[in-house]
C-alpha cells in the first residue's frame, strides 16, 4: 500500500465549477500537508500549506485536513481554464526531510 | 527574488553513461532536496543536502550521489545510467527558518536515457 493515495483522474469540469481534489494517507505521523500545482513540463508550484488538522483558505482555494480520517482535500471555487494542470498532494512528518507525494490528479477546466 | 533554477532543461544520454544536473537554490534558502518524477507519477525523494552534508536519503542506489556548495547550490550525479532513470529531476530548496518544511521546486531537468 502506498503511503499517499490520490485518484489520477483525469477530471474535466466546466468553467465556473467547484472542483474537489482529495488524497488519503496511511501514516498517522504526517503533520504537514501541501498542495502543489504542476503545469505540463514544469516544476510543481506550492499552492497551499497546512499544519495538522483544519481548514485554510487563500483566494479561490481552500485546503482541508481531517487527520482522524487521514483525508485531505483541495477545493477550487469558480474554476478557470488557467487552473488546468496536475494537482499533487504532499505530506511530511515532523523532523523528516522528505515529502511524500500522491500521483497527482490531472484537471481540465473547459471554457 | 530569484526562484530555484536548474540546468540543463533537458538532455539525452545513453545507457551506462554518467550525468550531472545542477540546481541553484532560492535566495535565503540553505537546504536543497532532489526528487525524481517518472511520467504520470508523483515526485520520489532522492536525498537532501544541508550545510554541504547529505541530510537524508530515499530508496535510491549509491550511483545517485550529490553535492552542495557553500553558496547552497547543488549537483545531482547519476552514474551507470539505466533506461529507468529517464524522468524529470526536480530540485527543491527550503528557507533557513523552516527547517525544510516548505519546499519550493525548480522547473526540473528532463533526462532521457536511450
Amino acid at each position: 500500500q502506498k503511503e499517499v493515495e490520490q485518484d489520477p483522474g483525469p477530471l474535466s469540469v466546466p468553467e465556473g465549477a467547484i472542483v474537489s481534489l482529495n488524497c488519503t494517507y496511511s501514516n498517522s505521523a504526517f503533520q504537514y500537508f501541501m498542495w502543489y500545482r504542476q503545469y505540463s513540463r514544469k516544476g510543481p508550484e506550492l499552492l497551499m500549506y497546512t499544519y495538522s488538522s483544519g481548514n485554510k483558505e487563500d483566494g479561490r482555494f481552500t485546503a482541508q485536513v481531517d487527520k482522524s480520517s487521514k483525508y485531505i482535500s483541495l477545493f477550487i471555487r469558480d474554476s478557470q481554464p488557467s487552473d488546468s494542470a496536475t494537482y499533487l498532494c504532499a505530506m511530511k512528518r515532523t523532523g523528516a526531510n522528505n515529502l511524500f507525494f500522491g500521483t497527482g490528479t490531472r484537471l481540465t477546466v473547459i471554457p | 527574488e530569484t526562484g530555484v533554477t536548474q540546468s540543463p532543461t533537458h538532455l539525452i544520454k545513453t545507457r551506462g553513461q554518467q550525468v550531472t544536473l545542477r540546481c541553484s537554490s532560492q535566495s535565503g534558502h540553505n537546504t536543497v532536496s532532489w526528487y525524481q518524477q517518472a511520467l504520470g507519477q508523483g515526485p520520489q525523494f532522492i536525498f537532501q543536502y544541508y550545510r554541504e552534508e547529505e541530510n537524508g536519503r530515499g530508496n535510491f542506489p549509491p550511483r545517485f550521489s550529490g553535492l552542495q556548495f557553500p553558496n547552497y547550490s547543488s549537483e545531482l550525479n547519476v552514474n551507470a545510467l539505466e533506461l529507468d532513470d529517464s524522468a524529470l529531476y526536480l530540485c527543491a530548496s527550503s528557507p533557513r527558518t523552516s527547517g525544510g518544511d516548505t519546499q519550493y521546486f525548480g522547473p526540473g531537468t528532463r533526462l532521457t536515457v536511450l
